[in-house]
Formats: structure tokens, sequence, C-alpha cells
């Protein structure tokens, strides 16, 4: 079956833009994860929503935000556009996070975000 | 929240065996994955360890002492495709399941 797809692949914005990224899920999946990564910081976890509700949330200033629709699929957004934005955004899926199992993620190949 | 450490690099030679280590403090803690991501590429799931001990998977494998708060990845019979960085999760039920991730070992693999 169809992988994680995310879009765009590539996007240039400049300071104080708003930005839209978009993720689909491999389908069955209802978990999504958006996570920020920088050579500096690694991988930053954003937040993960499950059946339309924002389940999760890591320690992220309010610009970012994210979405997802009743299809699963899942939208992040981040406004006012910093220099230090600029980053690998990955989406990932998985079956269900909650309650453990070895539900492991499945990653997007992510949208490469550089703000000028 | 969750302290991961990992080493920054390591390099190896084709055919040799190299383990990296991984190190974490968590409150709940409720499995370790690993990850391997090629520069450019997707992290890819590799393995998961919930329990005590190891876990084999063809040539790779991930141990894990709960009580130590420890897990290595090991790879065995290197090849030249094993040069990426290897990522370590943990789950934290105390924290709403949430993944949190190291920084990641870049391995790389010499002729």
């Amino acid at each position: 079956k169809a992988g994680v797809t995310q879009t765009p692949r590539y996007l240039i914005k400049t300071r104080g833009q708003q930005v839209t990224l978009s993720c689909s899920p491999i389908s069955g999946h209802r978990s999504v994860s958006w996570y920020q990564q920088t050579p500096g910081q690694g991988l930053q976890f954003l937040f993960e929503y499950f059946s339309e509700t924002q389940r999760n949330k890591g320690n992220f200033p309010g610009r970012f935000s994210g979405r997802q629709f009743s299809n699963s699929r899942s939208e992040m957004n981040v406004s006012t556009l910093e220099l230090g934005d600029s980053a690998l955004y990955l989406c990932a899926s998985s079956l269900d996070g909650v309650g453990g199992g070895s539900y492991e993620q499945y990653f997007g190949p992510g949208t490469r975000l550089t703000v000028t | 929240g969750q302290n991961i450490d990992q080493p920054t690099e390591m390099t190896a030679t084709e055919g040799a065996i190299v383990q990296i280590n991984c190190t974490y403090q968590t409150s709940g803690f409720n499995g370790l994955f690993w990850y391997q991501q090629h520069a450019g590429e997707a992290p890819t799931f590799l393995s998961y360890n919930v329990l005590d001990g190891l876990e084999e998977k063809g040539r790779f494998s991930s141990f894990l002492s709960r009580s130590k708060g420890y897990s290595y990845l090991l790879l065995k019979e290197l090849q030249m495709k094993d040069s990426a960085s290897y990522l370590c999760a943990v789950r934290d039920f105390a924290h709403d399941y949430k993944l949190s991730f190291g920084a990641g070992t870049t391995v790389t693999v010499r002729a």
C-alpha cells in the first residue's frame, strides 16, 4: 500500500509569512505526528493528532498549529515565519500510539522549508 | 521529559560489527525504537524493544535493559549502504505516549 505522502517537498518563504504543510497517512492509520528536524536539535516532536483531535503537543510556540481531517489527512501551519523555522518537517503515521504496542511510526519524505 | 543520549559519530570497516549505545531517562518507559535515516531521506523503522533482552532481525539486533535505562543497536556484517544516521527513540506513558528521539548517531562505513 502507499506510504506517507507530504506536500510540498520543498518550500521557500520569507520572514513574516505563513505556511501550510500537508500530510496524507498510510491508509487505515489514524494517528499522525509532526516533527521538526534540524542539524542542531535533531528530531523535535511538534504534535500528534488522532481522530481529528490533538492528543499530544511538544514545546513549540503557538505559531505552530495543526489539524486533522475526517479522512486522517493532516495539515500543519506556521504563522509569522522566523529564520529559525528553516527545517525539515516530517510527518509520521501509525495505527495507534496510545496504549503502547509496537505501533511503529512510518515517516513521510518530509517538507524542506527554507525561510529567508 | 526524557534525556536520550547516543554517540554523535562512529566509523567502521565494511564487514565489521558496530554497536550503537543509547541511554535514556524517563518516568514512564513504554518502549524503545531504533530508526535508520539516510541523508536526505525519512527515518525508517528498524526495531522495537519493550522487554529486557535481545531482539534479532537479520544483520541488526537491538538490546534493552530497563533497569539500566540502556539499549544498543548492533549492526553486523556492515555494508556500505549501512552508512546512515541511527536514531534511538523512547515512548513515555507519563507523557501521553509521546515518542522522543535522541540526536542520532552517524555511522560511516569505510571500504
